[in-house]
C-alpha cells in the first residue's frame, strides 16, 4: 500500500518568514495530492491540492509542488502570519482507493 | 457551501452506553467517511459509503456500527465502548469516492470521551 513520509514534524518560524513542509510517497500510481490544515479543536480543512498532470499551484501565499519523478510534494507558504499556526496533514491518494495521510507538521508561527 | 456539519460537538459516556454521532452535508455528495484522530495523530479511516452502501470497513469493532440513511446523512452507533475509545471522530464527504482522488471535505468533528 501507500506509504507517506512528513517532515519535519514541528516547524518554528518567525512572522513574515516563509515555511516549506516535505512528503515523499511510495505508491507510483497515485495522482491526487491534497493539503489540509487543522487548527487546535476544529476538523482538517482543505487548504490546496494538486494533481499529477501539473507540477505546481499556488494561491495567494500558498503554493505547493510536485515531482512525480522523484515521488515528492512540498507546501510553500510565504509571509507566514499568527494564524498560520496550525497543524498540516499532506496526503497522497488515486494508487489506493482511500487517501493516505502523512504524520503532520505542526507550524508555529512567532509574531 | 462546502460545509460537513456533525453533531454533537461534545459527547462524554460511559461503557456501558449507547449514543449516535451524526453527520450532515448538503453538497451533493455520495460519498461520507467516518474517521477517527487521536491526538497528535493523522486521521485513520474508519468506514467508506458510496451511494449509500458502505463500500470499505477498516477492521473496526463491531461496537461501532455506521448507518447511512440517505445521501445526505451518515451515522455512527456506539455502544459499549473501551476508554481507549476516547478520539475526536470526523465526518468527511466528497463526490463520488470511486476513484478515490475526490477532495474531502472534513466536518468539525466530534470530541468523544468515554469514561
Amino acid at each position: 500500500g501507500e506509504n507517506v513520509e512528513q517532515h519535519p514534524s514541528t516547524l518554528s518560524v518567525q512572522e513574515g518568514d516563509s515555511a516549506v513542509i516535505k512528503c515523499t510517497y511510495s505508491d507510483s500510481a497515485s495522482n491526487y495530492f491534497p493539503w489540509y490544515k487543522q487548527e487546535l479543536g476544529k476538523g482538517p480543512q482543505l487548504i490546496i491540492d494538486i494533481r499529477s498532470n501539473v507540477g505546481e499551484k499556488k494561491d495567494q501565499r500558498i503554493a505547493v509542488t510536485l515531482n512525480k519523478t522523484a515521488k515528492h510534494f512540498s507546501l510553500h507558504i510565504t509571509e507566514t502570519q499568527p494564524e498560520d499556526s496550525a497543524v498540516y496533514f499532506c496526503a497522497a491518494s488515486g494508487g489506493s482507493y482511500i487517501p493516505t495521510f502523512g504524520r503532520g507538521t505542526s507550524l508555529i508561527v512567532h509574531p | 457551501d462546502t460545509e460537513v456539519t456533525q453533531t454533537p460537538k461534545h459527547l462524554v459516556m460511559g461503557m456501558t452506553n449507547k449514543k449516535s454521532l451524526k453527520c450532515e452535508q448538503h453538497m451533493g455528495h455520495r460519498a461520507m467517511y467516518w474517521y477517527k484522530q487521536k491526538a497528535k495523530k493523522p486521521p485513520e479511516l474508519m468506514f467508506v459509503y458510496s451511494y449509500e452502501k458502505l463500500s470499505i470497513n477498516e477492521s473496526v469493532p463491531s461496537r461501532f456500527s455506521p448507518e447511512c440513511p440517505n445521501s445526505s446523512l451518515l451515522n455512527l452507533h456506539l455502544h459499549a465502548l473501551q476508554p481507549e475509545d476516547s478520539a475526536l471522530y470526523l465526518c468527511a464527504s466528497s463526490q463520488d469516492g470511486v476513484q478515490g482522488t475526490d477532495t474531502q471535505y472534513f466536518g468539525p468533528g466530534t470530541r468523544l470521551t468515554v469514561l
